[in-house]
């Protein structure tokens, strides 16, 4: 059971242009959706997360867009720079399980070319 | 200073065969956590420690069985290797436990298990 659907798959944007990246999730219970961004060869790495209790969260170039009542949020990259090709992926996690359990999108392949 | 480190970074073993991924965090956290990531990229939990507890045991084959010394450490033994279990696997690591905390997870660099 997939319970955070991403999309899309990948992605192509050039330089300069805005990405868009899409997260769907079933369980209302999840509380705390953060971003992840891992480059060939390591480990993913914590880019931004946001609770439902705002719709929108900002640092930089990296906005999250939060829709409670679609159960939906996005993650969007603006001025897209090569720099920022790696593979995104968006989780969840309930937080009043106690264990930050995060259950994990497909990811999405993000190319910026230059 | 690595924060989150993992040993060996690639493992290349026979069927069969039991081996094991180290992992150490110096970040002070309470909680660590193992991954399985899957040719296609998939990230799965397999396995979550507390200070030594374990408190996520997910549908994993009991071939594998994590082992914490210490909370700085949590380790991955597998038993009888299967050609199904080539993956990246991750350790991660998490600041707080219990409620409301912080679920801000810190990955390592991963290990890349290929078996032949």
């Amino acid at each position: 059971q997939q319970q955070v659907k991403q999309s899309p798959q990948s992605l192509i944007v050039q330089k300069g242009g805005i990405s868009i990246i899409n997260c769907a999730y079933e369980n209302t219970a999840f509380d705390y959706f953060p971003w992840y961004q891992q480059f060939p060869g390591k480990g993913p790495a914590l880019l931004i997360a946001i609770r439902p209790d705002v719709s929108e969260k900002k640092e930089g170039r990296f906005t999250i867009s939060f829709n409670k009542s679609a159960k939906q949020f996005s993650l969007h990259i603006m001025d897209s720079q090569p720099g920022d090709s790696a593979t995104y992926f968006c989780a969840a996690s309930e937080g009043s399980s106690n264990t930050g359990k995060l259950i994990f999108g497909q990811g999405t392949t993000l190319q910026v070319k230059p | 200073d690595t924060a989150v480190s993992q040993t060996p970074k690639y493992l290349v073993t026979q069927m069969g065969n039991d081996k094991s991924i180290k992992c150490e965090q110096n970040l002070g956290h309470d909680t660590m956590y193992w991954y399985k990531q899957d040719s296609k990229k998939f990230l799965k939990i397999m396995f979550s420690y507390n200070n030594k507890e374990l408190i996520i045991n997910e549908t994993v084959p009991n071939r594998f069985s994590p082992k914490s010394p210490d909370k700085a450490h949590l380790n991955l033994h597998i038993n009888s290797l299967e050609l199904g279990d080539s993956a990246v696997y991750f350790c991660a690591s998490s600041p707080l436990w219990g409620q409301g905390a912080n679920h801000e997870q810190y990955f390592g660099p991963g290990t890349r298990l290929t078996v032949t």
